[in-house]
């Protein structure tokens, strides 16, 4: 079992809705949360850092943390069709381990 | 602000040949990565350097070798190339380990035949 699972998607909403992104994973050593924006032929770019539990919220962006239950989410508020990409989970405890990514789409 | 650069960003090789992919940070981080990525299998760690001096294996270091020149570059090499590597290479670095966040370059695509 990898221990950072993420499901690949694709999933599709349409422009304005609220976007639910999760990832689960089976370390309880993992203490940093990372979410990543990747776009189609590009190189991932951080979106969001937390450590440890708890919400933490940048514009449209918030990641939860949920370290009882070893689930992390991110909710994308208003979405856009500039969200449109591939959303990478990751966390770390010593090592980076990164999910496979959710791929969204945003349609106009 | 060019942060992590990576050259080429596009390559072919034949197998069996060898070649080395280029990576700069202008950060100022100590800890820089390579990653694969491949379809399905998500980002894979190769190799990483958490300070200048030191390198150490990650999870898929098989035919790869890497150099830390100085504190900005960090570079991979292929001896021997084989179609299993035909994949997007990414350069990274942090400011000082695997806790803190990556910054990713762009991507080499290599394509070995």
């Amino acid at each position: 079992q990898k221990e950072v699972e993420q499901d690949p998607g694709p999933l599709s909403v349409p422009e304005g809705a609220i976007v639910s992104l999760n990832c689960t994973y089976s370390n309880s050593a993992f203490q940093y949360f990372m979410w990543y924006r990747q776009y189609s032929r590009k190189g991932p770019e951080l979106l969001m850092y937390t450590y440890s539990s708890g919400n933490k919220e940048d514009g449209r962006f918030t990641a939860q943390v949920d370290k009882s239950s070893k689930y992390i989410s991110l909710f994308i508020r208003d979405s856009q069709p500039s969200d449109s990409a591939t959303y990478l989970c990751a966390m770390s405890g010593g090592a980076l381990n990164f999910g496979k990514g959710t791929s969204l789409l945003v349609t106009p | 602000n060019a942060g992590v650069t990576q050259t080429p960003k596009f390559q072919v090789l034949k197998t069996g040949q060898s070649m080395t992919l280029q990576c700069a940070q202008d950060m100022n981080h100590n800890s820089m990565y390579w990653y694969r990525q491949d379809p399905g299998m998500g980002l894979r760690l190769i190799y990483y350097s958490a300070s200048e001096g030191t390198t150490d294996k990650g999870e898929v270091p098989n035919g790869y070798n890497v150099s830390r020149l100085n504190k900005r570059e960090f570079s991979l090499r292929l001896e021997s190339a084989a179609p299993s590597q035909t994949s997007v290479y990414f350069c990274a670095s942090s400011e000082r380990d695997l806790n803190t966040e990556a910054f990713f370059g762009q991507g080499t695509r290599l394509t070995v035949v």
